[in-house]
């Protein structure tokens, strides 16, 4: 089975700027995680799709936004880009509510 | 509030040696919990999970043990690899919080040859 695949898999962008990331799911999972990964912060939770509804959400500004669509595939934007937002953006898709499987990550840098 | 923590940034260890990695954790709801793997340039890579109704779990090469009076969580690897050269975090799930993991911050295991 293929895993969880990310696109793009680098991104450069400038401050003020807005990002859509993209992750598609282990075929057959129907929640997509997103968690953003930085060194001072660690792995942090942002939100959870499931059935194209957001069941889950982290304490993120109302800037960073996702959506799921009917194949389970997911987006994540991110809008009015900070510095601060240079991070490694990770999808992890689950078949039940535990065990997740990661994607290779989206590496922006906001410049 | 709850949290995942790590004792220790960075452990070496000889190739061939056990490993043993530790996790504190501070949420007495966690019900299941999960080690990862995160090698350079790729996202974490499941390893091994344990519920709280159990207080050890075996995999190939890998033990989980969960000590739920002291909320503590270790990973043991038998005969360290060079590829088991990684960051490993600790992750917990509360139940109820549906897929949200609270992550620890990680630790650098390093396999001396």
């Amino acid at each position: 089975k293929a895993g969880v695949t990310q696109t793009p898999r680098y991104l450069i962008k400038t401050r003020g700027q807005q990002v859509t990331l993209s992750c598609s799911p282990i075929s057959g999972h129907r929640s997509v995680s997103w968690y953003q990964q930085t060194p001072g912060q660690g792995l942090q939770f942002l939100f959870e799709y499931f059935s194209e509804t957001q069941r889950n959400k982290g304490n993120f500004p109302g800037r960073f936004s996702g959506r799921q669509f009917s194949n389970s595939r997911s987006e994540m934007n991110v809008s009015t880009l900070e510095l601060g937002d240079s991070a490694l953006y990770l999808c992890a898709s689950s078949l039940n509510p535990d065990t997740q499987y990661f994607g290779p990550g989206t590496r922006l840098t906001v410049l | 509030g709850e949290s995942v923590g790590l004792h220790l940034p960075t452990l070496s260890v000889q190739e061939g040696d056990n490993s043993i990695i530790n996790c504190a954790y501070s949420n007495s709801a966690s019900d299941y919990f999960i080690w990862y793997k995160q090698e350079s340039g790729k996202g974490p890579q499941f390893i091994i999970d344990i519920r709280s109704n159990m207080d050890k779990r075996q995999g190939q090469r890998v033990t989980v043990l969960l000590n739920k009076t002291v909320k503590h969580l270790s990973l043991q690897i038998a005969a360290t690899q060079p590829g088991d050269s990684a960051v490993y975090f600790c992750a917990e799930n509360i139940a109820g919080a549906n897929s949200k993991l609270t992550f620890g911050k990680g630790i650098t295991l390093s396999v001396r040859p």
